[in-house]
């Protein structure tokens, strides 16, 4: 199956600082990449789709200027925390679909810690 | 929104045993797929089944698109069964956009 990548794989940083997320489709073009925010004992929530070449498109509810979305290229989408606070600690997990099919493939998360 | 409902949310089974998840979803679909977290946090696909039956070893799954359910069936159950299992569903028209349900927690025990 298609292998999506993330890094890091947990941060911790201090509150005011950002954090930048890298994705990345490692054996396929992703035109589309998924952001989505896990709480402990939660289900996935997603926050925005990563569109390549153009803006991200964010959910109802989800700060645009909090978290800013760049998807450089086919097989790389950022994901940046600015001004990070601690109830911005979360799992954040990225997903994308190879071209041709409606099934998505999720990045093995990562944990952010602000303290 | 679609609304996307799991159950059981907990369960707790012997090693040996079977045992069946269900999704329930109220609207029409393009996607729905089942996954296993594991503890770390992976998402594993278990299952991309929009309609239709489908196996992979131990591991099966059905799929009601014009009654809006999906059922994952576990024989034989592992410890290294346990986890959490999602259903995730893209409605159809929603630019492929998932829709998580709760989750059910399995707990297998030796």
């Amino acid at each position: 199956g298609a292998v999506v990548s993330q890094h890091p794989s947990w941060v911790i940083c201090k509150s005011g600082t950002s954090v930048k997320i890298e994705c990345r489709s490692l054996d396929f073009q992703a035109t589309t990449m998924f952001w989505y925010r896990q709480f402990p004992k939660q289900s996935l929530m997603l926050m925005a789709t990563s569109n390549e070449g153009s803006k991200a498109t964010y959910e109802q509810g989800v700060e645009k200027d909090k978290f800013l979305i760049n998807h450089a290229s086919l097989t790389l989408s950022t994901l940046t925390v600015t001004s990070a606070h601690p109830e911005d600690s979360s799992f954040y997990i990225c997903s994308a679909n190879s071209g041709g099919t409606y099934e998505q493939y999720f990045g093995p998360g990562t944990r952010l810690t602000v303290t | 929104g679609i609304q996307v409902e799991q159950s059981p949310p907990d369960l707790i089974l012997q090693e040996g045993a079977n045992s069946t998840l269900r999704c329930n979803f109220s609207d029409s679909v393009n996607n729905l797929q089942w996954f296993h977290q594991n503890p770390w946090g992976q998402l594993i696909n278990l299952f991309y089944i929009p309609s239709g039956t489908k196996q992979n070893g131990r591991l099966s799954a059905t799929t009601v698109a014009t009654e809006r359910y999906s059922l994952l069936y576990i024989s034989s159950s592992q410890t290294t069964d346990s986890g959490v299992y999602f259903c995730a569903v893209e409605r159809v028209g929603s630019n492929y956009k998932l829709t998580f349900g709760k989750g059910t927690l399995l707990t297998v025990n030796p």
